[in-house]
């Protein structure tokens, strides 16, 4: 059974400084890991999708790395902005189906102080 | 706004009630998922629909929740006899469906529910 881990729960940092978000999976066997940005209450963005045959991914002042063998995937902010504050959560479908239902970790609540 | 679009985005209702939540999909998008988040939790798959052809139930949708999706465009999510752990925010995804490795899920607001 996939299980998605992501540490810290919580994040707090002064604005401008970088940061990395950590997501944990345990079946290597993956087509992609997606990225989301959730803001209180809200429904989820998609900030970057990896495919498995990817190691990273750029958009902006973000960037997704993905290491499929150990199971890990970073989320890296650079110059975090107040308006970076919000959970960020990682998914990833089902081991070696198609099905594309994601499973997801518990989040990181990312708070960046003025 | 050509995005996922849901309503309604509150419900409250009295424990027993049945409620129904609907969603419209990005047009083109074949796919269309619901899921479930309860607070401080990431959000949980409850069923995945192909066109209008259901494909997938999760164990966590009992036999009070059915979905459906007909003519492959909106769809709808009902709950029957709603009690107090069914509060929740009820999440609509919608995918192009194509090639799995690259399937981007588009969220929806989410429709947040109350069951006092």
């Amino acid at each position: 059974k996939q299980e998605v881990t992501q540490i810290p729960a919580a994040l707090s940092v002064p604005e401008g400084e970088n940061l990395v978000l950590n997501c944990s999976f345990t079946d290597s066997a993956i087509y992609n890991l997606q990225w989301f940005r959730q803001d209180p209450g809200k429904g989820l963005t998609s900030l970057l999708l990896i495919q498995s045959s990817q190691r990273e991914q750029t958009s902006g002042r973000l960037n997704a790395s993905l290491d499929k063998s150990s199971g890990r995937s970073t989320l890296y902010i650079a110059a975090s902005q107040p308006g970076d504050s919000a959970t960020y959560l990682c998914a990833v479908p089902p081991p070696g189906g198609s099905q594309g239902n994601l499973i997801f970790g518990k989040g990181t609540k990312l708070s960046v102080k003025p | 706004d050509t995005g996922v679009s849901q309503d309604p985005r509150h419900k409250i209702t009295k424990r027993g009630q049945n409620v129904t939540f609907r969603c419209d999909p990005i047009s083109e998008h074949n796919r269309l998922y619901w899921y479930r988040q309860t607070l401080g939790q990431g959000p949980e798959f409850l069923t995945y629909f192909q066109n209008e052809a259901q494909l997938e139930k999760s164990r966590l949708l009992s036999d009070r929740f059915s979905a459906e999706r007909p003519k492959g465009s909106f769809s709808t999510l009902e709950i029957q006899r709603t009690e107090q752990g069914d509060s929740a925010m009820y999440l609509c995804a919608s995918s192009l469906g194509a090639d799995p490795s690259t399937d981007t899920q588009y969220f929806g607001p989410g429709t947040r529910l109350t069951v006092l």
